[in-house]
Order: structure tokens, then C-alpha cells, then sequence
């Protein structure tokens, strides 16, 4: 049973770096051949893909985020990051991260309980 | 403005048939596979088809996809007031070399 976990910070200030760590277990990313994701969610609203990250550290981001965002892996403690910089307001969401189906398909079978993140001063 | 679009609500009676449709592009469903998630209220989504048509492992029969050019649809039989949630369409867009979710369908069981 594959279970993953964000952690970080709820609370951040507006120009800040929100920062989120999702922990793996049931599963080991380095062993892995597909990409890790993190998907947000806007109070109120749909999903919007943040980004993923393949065990060795290639990344794909959201055009729309890609200047901010910064996703990272640490196969050592079975663990990956996201970091988002200069956040504002609209950067206000529960995020989760999620595991792909398998290496053949990269629908996300397996996600966090999500991690609520408010920017405010 | 989501990549790809979606009803923003349907509703049927309990037992009835629905389908939810999710419209997109050659650079999105019309290469690549369609997945499709169900988020209750206050949980986090769950892949209920992959693949275009293939359901994971513990979801019912009642829940079916397909695709067809550069749409895709979800089906729901026999509706129960538990089906009552948002339904999201997903897959990669080529173009953008990004991951794409259609807006959100609220799913009402009469």
C-alpha cells in the first residue's frame, strides 16, 4: 500500500518561498520509472498541475509557474520537494503530491491527504 | 481557462445513466491517454479510469471511459446519491509539455 504524506509550513507570507516535502512510503523512488507530481488545488476550485520530477531529477513545471517553482528529489530519505518563490495570494491551495499509475501510465493512482498552504501576513 | 473543458455540472436521478464529456485537442487527448478522477467533498481525488477506458483495481464496473478524437467521456451507471462529487478529466499535453485537467464536472444525484 503506497502512502504519501506532504508536510510543510500552512502559513506564508506574501513574497515568501512556500516550501512542501512529500514522503514516500510503500513504494522507493529510486526504483521508480515514472515522474512524482504535485497538483494543487485553489480553495473552491480545480486542479492545476504544479509539476513532477523523475527519480534522477529531470523535472517538468507548469508553464504558467515555471519561473517559481523548483521541485527536487531525495531518494535517500524516499522523499521529493516543491518550492514555490515570490508567492502571492493567488498561490493560496491545498497541494498534494501523487504517484503515477506505473511507468507505462502517468495518471496519478496514488495521492496525499494535501497539505493546506495560506499566504497571508 | 482550462486546456480542457468540462461541463460545469450534470445531474440525473438515482439508478440513471450519465456521461460527463471532457474536450480538448490533437496536442492533448487526441495523443495522448485520458485519465479521470472523482473527488468527494473535503478528500483528495481518486483515479477512477486511467489509460482511456481502464479502471484500477476496487472501482466498480459502473464507471466506464472512452475517447473518441480529441474528446472523452466518462460514464456512470446506476447512480447513487455516494456518486455525488466533482469529476476531473486529465493527460499530458504535448504541446505545452504539461500536465492538463479539464475544469471540474459537480456531479448532482437527484
Amino acid at each position: 500500500q503506497v502512502q504519501l504524506q506532504e508536510s510543510g509550513p500552512g502559513l506564508v507570507k506574501p513574497s515568501e518561498t512556500l516550501s512542501l516535502t512529500c514522503t514516500v512510503s510503500g513504494d522507493s523512488i529510486s526504483s521508480s520509472r515514472f515522474y512524482w507530481g504535485w497538483i494543487r488545488q485553489p480553495p473552491g476550485k480545480g486542479l492545476e498541475w504544479v509539476g513532477s520530477v523523475y527519480f534522477s531529477g529531470i523535472t517538468y513545471y507548469n508553464p504558467s509557474l515555471k519561473s517559481r517553482v523548483t521541485i527536487s528529489v531525495d531518494t535517500s530519505k524516499n522523499q521529493f520537494s516543491l518550492k514555490l518563490s515570490s508567492v502571492t495570494a493567488a498561490d493560496t491551495a491545498v497541494y498534494y503530491c501523487a504517484r503515477p499509475y506505473s511507468s507505462s501510465s502517468d495518471a496519478f493512482v496514488s495521492w496525499g491527504q494535501g497539505a493546506l498552504v495560506t499566504v497571508s501576513s | 481557462q482550462s486546456v480542457l473543458t468540462q461541463p460545469p455540472s450534470v445531474s440525473a436521478a438515482p439508478g440513471q445513466r450519465v456521461t460527463i464529456s471532457c474536450s480538448g485537442s490533437s496536442s492533448n487527448i487526441g495523443n495522448n491517454f485520458v485519465s479521470w478522477y472523482q473527488q468527494l467533498p473535503g478528500t483528495a481525488p481518486k483515479l477512477l479510469i486511467y489509460d482511456n477506458n481502464k479502471r484500477p483495481s476496487g472501482i466498480p464496473d459502473r464507471f466506464s471511459g472512452s475517447k473518441s478524437d480529441t474528446s472523452a467521456t466518462l460514464g456512470i451507471t446506476g447512480l447513487q446519491t455516494g456518486d455525488e462529487a466533482d469529476y476531473y478529466c486529465g493527460t499530458w499535453d504535448s504541446s505545452l509539455s504539461a500536465w492538463v485537467f479539464g475544469g471540474g464536472t459537480k456531479l448532482t444525484v437527484l
